[in-house]
C-alpha cells in the first residue's frame, strides 16, 4: 500500500484565491481526518469523517473552510477565499477506529501571500 | 476538557545519552495514550501506545508507562541516536469525549554525534 497520498505537496497562492487540498486514504480505513499544523497553534483537528460522512467539524476555523468526501478513496479540503493566516501544513490522516492508530500523509505546505 | 501537556523543547542531547520527554494529561474518562513522532518533512507516525493504567508501550527502544496516579505518560529511551532527531507528540484519545486524538504541543529532539 502506498500509504496516505496528499496533493499538492506545496502550494503557494495569493490572498483571495481558492485553494483545494486533496487526500487519498489507505484502502479500507473508514475514518479520515484533516489537521492543520502551525508553529503558533500546534496540531489542530479540523474535521473528521466516518464512512464518508462528516462527524465533527467543530475545528473548522470559519466558513471559508469546507471539506468533502465524495467516496471512500478521496477527500478535499477547500479554502475560499484564502488569507495569509491560513498558511500552515495541512495533514490528512486515516484509521480503522476513532481512537486507534492514525496514519498520516506527508502533508501539504500552504503559503498564502 | 481533555488536554495534554509536554515539556518544552528543543531538547538537545549527545548520542547515547538517556532521553526523557515528560507528558501529563487531563481527562474526564480513561483515555488511551499515544506517542507519535514526526521526522523532518514528513507526517506523524505512531511510535507507541498504551490503552489502560500500568500498561507499558514500547517500540524501537522507546518506552512509556501509563501512570494513572500521576496522569503521566513520559517517553524514555536509554541510548539515543542521531537518527532519533525529530519532533515527538504525546496524545490521548478518550472514548467518552468522542475518541478524537488530542495532541500536546510537541517536543523537538536534536541528537548530536
Amino acid at each position: 500500500d502506498a500509504g496516505v497520498i496528499q496533493s499538492p505537496r506545496h502550494e503557494v497562492t495569493e490572498m483571495g484565491q481558492e485553494v483545494t487540498l486533496r487526500c487519498k486514504p489507505i484502502s479500507g480505513h473508514d475514518y479520515l481526518f484533516w489537521y492543520r499544523q502551525t508553529m503558533m497553534r500546534g496540531l489542530e483537528l479540523l474535521i473528521y469523517f466516518n464512512n464518508n460522512v462528516p462527524i465533527d467539524d467543530s475545528g473548522m476555523p470559519e466558513d471559508r473552510f469546507s471539506a468533502k468526501m465524495p467516496n471512500a478513496s478521496f477527500s478535499t479540503l477547500k479554502i475560499q477565499p484564502s488569507e495569509p493566516r491560513d498558511s500552515a501544513v495541512y495533514f490528512c490522516a486515516c484509521g480503522t477506529g476513532i481512537n486507534d492508530e492514525q496514519f498520516f500523509g506527508p502533508g501539504t505546505r500552504l503559503t498564502v501571500l | 476538557g481533555n488536554s495534554v501537556t509536554q515539556m518544552e523543547g528543543p531538547v538537545t542531547l549527545s548520542e547515547e545519552a538517556f532521553l526523557t520527554i515528560n507528558c501529563t494529561y487531563t481527562a474526564t474518562g480513561y483515555p488511551s495514550l499515544f506517542w507519535y513522532v514526526q521526522y523532518p518533512g514528513e507526517g506523524l507516525q505512531l511510535l507507541l501506545k498504551a490503552t489502560k493504567a500500568d500498561d507499558k508501550g514500547s517500540n524501537k527502544g522507546f518506552e512509556a508507562t501509563y501512570r494513572k496516579e500521576t496522569t503521566s505518560f513520559h517517553l524514555e529511551k536509554g541510548s539515543v541516536q542521531v537518527s532519533d532527531s525529530a519532533v515527538y507528540f504525546c496524545a490521548l484519545s478518550d472514548r467518552n469525549q468522542g475518541g478524537k486524538l488530542i495532541f500536546g504541543q510537541g517536543t523537538e529532539l536534536s541528537v548530536k554525534p
